[in-house]
């Protein structure tokens, strides 16, 4: 079973800013099963990222994911008001599914 | 409209049992998997468990293995989520989620139900 580690536990920045997390797996982990959600407080959670890098459906494309190995990586190019929030990194594996234990983007 | 609809906040004594429910509509609930997501107050996710409402298969989190079980109906287009013992430690919120596949995500998330467990 793959560990999740996401960096750093707290981002704060202004909006505009740009904004990127950092999720590291402690085992290979295919590029194809690594999904991001976003968490915005008193909310469920929100799919926006799939297979590393796909944008899932209604997702504005200031939201990107990169794979490299066991590192992946969440990009909010330009922060908006509403994407102050915490983030999950999620992997399968081994018929398994885990999450990160998030990061929270705060305004600075 | 496609979402999954959960049952209400329920409070509860420790020792007690309970279920909570997750109902699909407006697409086919057999064709795709229901997973069980835990959050303790203030905390992260944490994948629970999960089932194929089209034979009952599943499978479980090492971590919840043996303390909840994970059954659906879906002719009633249900997924529920049981505890026959309650401990103080399983308050939180619980959220059901869609998986179409491994490679998709929880790509529908239902609202949530809120278990508090106090004597």
């Amino acid at each position: 079973e793959s560990v999740l580690t996401q960096s750093p536990g707290t981002l704060s920045l202004s909006p505009g800013e740009r904004a990127t997390l950092s999720c590291r797996a402690s085992q290979s982990v295919s590029s194809s099963y690594l999904s991001w959600y976003q968490q915005i407080p008193g909310q469920a959670p929100r799919l926006l990222i799939y297979g590393a890098s796909t944008r899932a459906t209604g997702i504005p494309d200031r939201f990107s994911g990169r794979a490299s190995g066991t590192d992946f990586t969440l990009t909010i190019s330009r922060l908006e008001p509403e994407d102050f929030a915490v983030y999950y990194c999620q992997c399968y594996g081994s018929a398994l599914y885990t999450f990160g234990q998030g990061t929270k983007v705060e305004i600075k | 409209e496609v979402q999954l609809v959960q049952s209400g906040a329920e409070l509860k004594k420790p020792g007690e049992s309970l279920t909570i429910s997750c109902t699909g509509s407006g697409y086919r609930f057999t064709n795709d998997w229901i997973a069980w997501v835990r959050q303790m107050p203030g905390k992260g996710l944490e994948w629970m468990g999960i089932i194929d409402p089209a034979d009952s298969g599943t499978r479980y989190s090492p971590s919840f293995q043996g303390q909840v079980t994970i059954s659906a109906d879906g002719s009633l287009g249900t997924a529920y989520l049981h505890w026959a013992t309650l401990r103080a430690s399983d308050v939180g919120i619980y959220y059901c989620a869609r998986l179409v596949s491994a490679q998709s995500g929880f790509d529908l998330w239902g609202q949530g139900t809120l278990v508090i467990v106090s004597s």
